[in-house]
Order: structure tokens, then C-alpha cells, then sequence
């Protein structure tokens, strides 16, 4: 399977800790972004990594969230002290970079769903 | 106010209905409209994409945009009860990043 992938699919924890989930993008897609979904919600925006370089976030991205995409290929997003306003799906899409004015479809993944007790 | 507005449902139809699903935004820097289908703890997956003004047909699927009253709707022909499922529009704005910028989501059901 080439799609993007992450893991893991579904993280149960305790208010107060720190939880780390990864994001797999199709391969040779430049670029990177995490969304975030809450129960009957749309998808919004956290953040966008071109390449390596985080080069947006979202007021969502409190000082507790942290995204990382280390030589450009997988991501990380990691959540420090956990609320129970985090539990959502974190959904992460991939897409290569095409010429200016094109858009260039986001694949997305299938998500992890974070449960915070 | 949500920069993009679009009704939850539920939406029930019987199999082979046409199904009219609609969206508004306020933002006229969008370019880019997408219609997204998510079914249940699934990621999102892209059915249509239009640039700026106009329709796009593919298959069973229609999308319409007016800018003019920033308004994009998707129209579903001879619905089936796989078509089940949330569907999403999504914009974007030229830009660098391309981020999507998502409505609610409408859940349509589709009986047999």
C-alpha cells in the first residue's frame, strides 16, 4: 500500500500525559499537513511542513503541541499534557508540490483517533 | 461567523434519488473547491475538484461553483447505498501552503 499511513490508529490515555503519533506520506510528497477533527466537525488545520520546514501553524497549535518532519520524509506530532479537549482524530494528508497557481491534491491518511480520560 | 457553512443533516434518501448537497463561504480568495467523502473512522478521500467558477461532471457525480454568490454544490445522480457516507467541501486560496479550509461535513444516508 503506497498511501499515507500512521500510527496508531487509535491512543487511549490519561489527562496529564504526553503522546507522540506518527505520519507516514506518500513517498516524494514535499509536503506534509495535520488536521484535526473533532465528532461531527470538519477537518481544521494544525500545521504544514514543506520539505522539512514548518512553515505554518495554525492558533490551534497551542504551546503543548509540537510537529516535527526530520530530513523531510515522516513527521511526528506530539501532544504534552494531554486535555480532554484534545480527543479528536489527527488526520495527516500528504501532497507533491506542483507549479505555482496548480493545486495539488492532499492524500489523506486514515487517522488517529485520541482518546483523553 | 465559520469561513465555510455547511449543513450537518442527517440526509436520508431512498437508493436511485438525486441528491443535492451544498455549501457557502465567505472568503472570495478561494480558488480551489473540493468535495471530500469520508465514511466512518476513515480519513477523507477527494471525489471532485474545480477551479474558480463553473461545473465538473464525472460519472455519477456533478459539482457546480458561483463565486458570485459563493456558493458550490455537489449533486448526486441515481444515489446508491454505498454513496453512504459524510461528504465534506473543502477551499483553498492560492497561496503557499494550500490548506484546506473544511465545512461541518453533511452525513447522507442512503436506503435501500
Amino acid at each position: 500500500d503506497t498511501g499515507v499511513s500512521q500510527n496508531p490508529r487509535h491512543k487511549i490515555t490519561k489527562r496529564g500525559q504526553n503522546v507522540t503519533f506518527r505520519c507516514d506520506p506518500i513517498s516524494e510528497h514535499n509536503r506534509l499537513y495535520w488536521y484535526r477533527q473533532t465528532l461531527g466537525q470538519g477537518p481544521e488545520f494544525l500545521t504544514y511542513f514543506q520539505n522539512e520546514a514548518q512553515l505554518e501553524k495554525s492558533r490551534l497549535l497551542s504551546d503543548r503541541f509540537s510537529a516535527e518532519r526530520p530530513k523531510g520524509s515522516f513527521s511526528t506530532l506530539e501532544i504534552q499534557r494531554t486535555e480532554q479537549g484534545d480527543s479528536a482524530m489527527y488526520l495527516c494528508a500528504s501532497s507533491p508540490q506542483g507549479g505555482q497557481g496548480l493545486y495539488n491534491e492532499q492524500f489523506f491518511g486514515p487517522g488517529t483517533r485520541l482518546t483523553v480520560l | 461567523q465559520k469561513e465555510v457553512e455547511q449543513d450537518p443533516g442527517p440526509l436520508s434518501v431512498p437508493e436511485g434519488a438525486i441528491v443535492s448537497l451544498n455549501c457557502t463561504y465567505s472568503n472570495s480568495a478561494f480558488q480551489y473547491f473540493m468535495w471530500y467523502r469520508q465514511y466512518s473512522r476513515k480519513g477523507p478521500e477527494l471525489l471532485m475538484y474545480t477551479y474558480s467558477s463553473g461545473n465538473k461532471e464525472d460519472g455519477r457525480f456533478t459539482a457546480q461553483v458561483d463565486k458570485s454568490s459563493k456558493y458550490i454544490s455537489l449533486f448526486i445522480r441515481d444515489s446508491q447505498p454505498s454513496d453512504s457516507a459524510t461528504y465534506l467541501c473543502a477551499m483553498s486560496a492560492p497561496g503557499d501552503t494550500d490548506k484546506l479550509i473544511f465545512g461541518t461535513g453533511t452525513r447522507l444516508q442512503v436506503f435501500p
